[in-house]
């Protein structure tokens, strides 16, 4: 079945206790991205990725890294999470050329 | 920069009623127009897309046309049903962009039998 996986769904931390967030495609595309969803603001992107080796910054990248070393992965790390990056997070991927996104269910994190 | 605007929610309606959820742009060029929903405790899907002007996208039947003219791509439905209880994004693709979707802020649609 074709999918986005993240892991984990659910994560309660404190802050600066470093954390990451996996996110894996099984279709073989060369564009991943991860995004916030926060009420009253929409989803906003934080980093995406051309291909592998290949990442950018999108919209709201501070406090964030990612790392594209193979196709199928896109890990999010948090190196230091601040309760501010309280949200729901989502991992999504794509083929270049069709513009059509197929996102993960989601991972809801919880900064204390 | 691209942006997209919704009507904001949420939209509450009863079943079999009429579906409208306005969504216009700003972009240059000609962009690609999605609607993306989100169903409860899920992921964003794709729902339909139009590619050019005066495109029509169609899918579960719902429907938005491309309108370049007024800068707008407006979902329809024409007959509601509890199950379409969603949140509902308008997005865009701008050419040469790739993957790069830019989204509004989300309309959160509450169908009640």
């Amino acid at each position: 079945e074709a999918q986005v996986t993240q892991n984990p769904r659910y994560l309660i931390t404190v802050t600066g206790k470093k954390l990451t967030v996996t996110c894996s495609q099984n279709m073989n595309h060369e564009y991943m991205s991860w995004y916030r969803q926060d009420p009253g603001l929409g989803l906003r992107q934080i980093y995406y990725s051309m291909n592998v080796e290949v990442t950018d910054k999108g919209d709201v990248p501070e406090g964030y890294k990612v790392s594209r070393k193979e196709k199928r992965n896109f890990p999010l790390i948090l190196e230091s999470p601040s309760p501010n990056q309280t949200s729901l997070y989502f991992c999504a991927s794509g083929w270049q050329a069709s513009g059509e996104l197929f996102f993960g269910e989601g991972s809801r994190l919880t900064v204390l | 920069g691209d942006s997209v605007t919704q009507m904001e929610g949420p939209v509450t309606l009863s079943e079999e009623a009429f579906l409208t959820i306005n969504c216009t742009y700003t972009a240059t060029g000609y962009p690609s127009l999605f609607w993306y929903v989100q169903y409860p405790g899920e992921g964003l899907q794709l729902l339909l897309k139009a590619t050019k002007a005066d495109d029509k996208g169609s899918n579960k039947g719902f429907e938005a046309t491309y309108r370049k003219e007024t800068t707008s791509f407006h979902l329809e439905k024409g007959s509601v049903q509890v199950s379409d209880s969603a949140v509902y994004f308008c997005a865009l693709r701008s050419p040469n962009a790739g993957n790069m979707l830019t989204f509004g802020g989300g309309t959160r649609l509450m169908v009640k039998p």
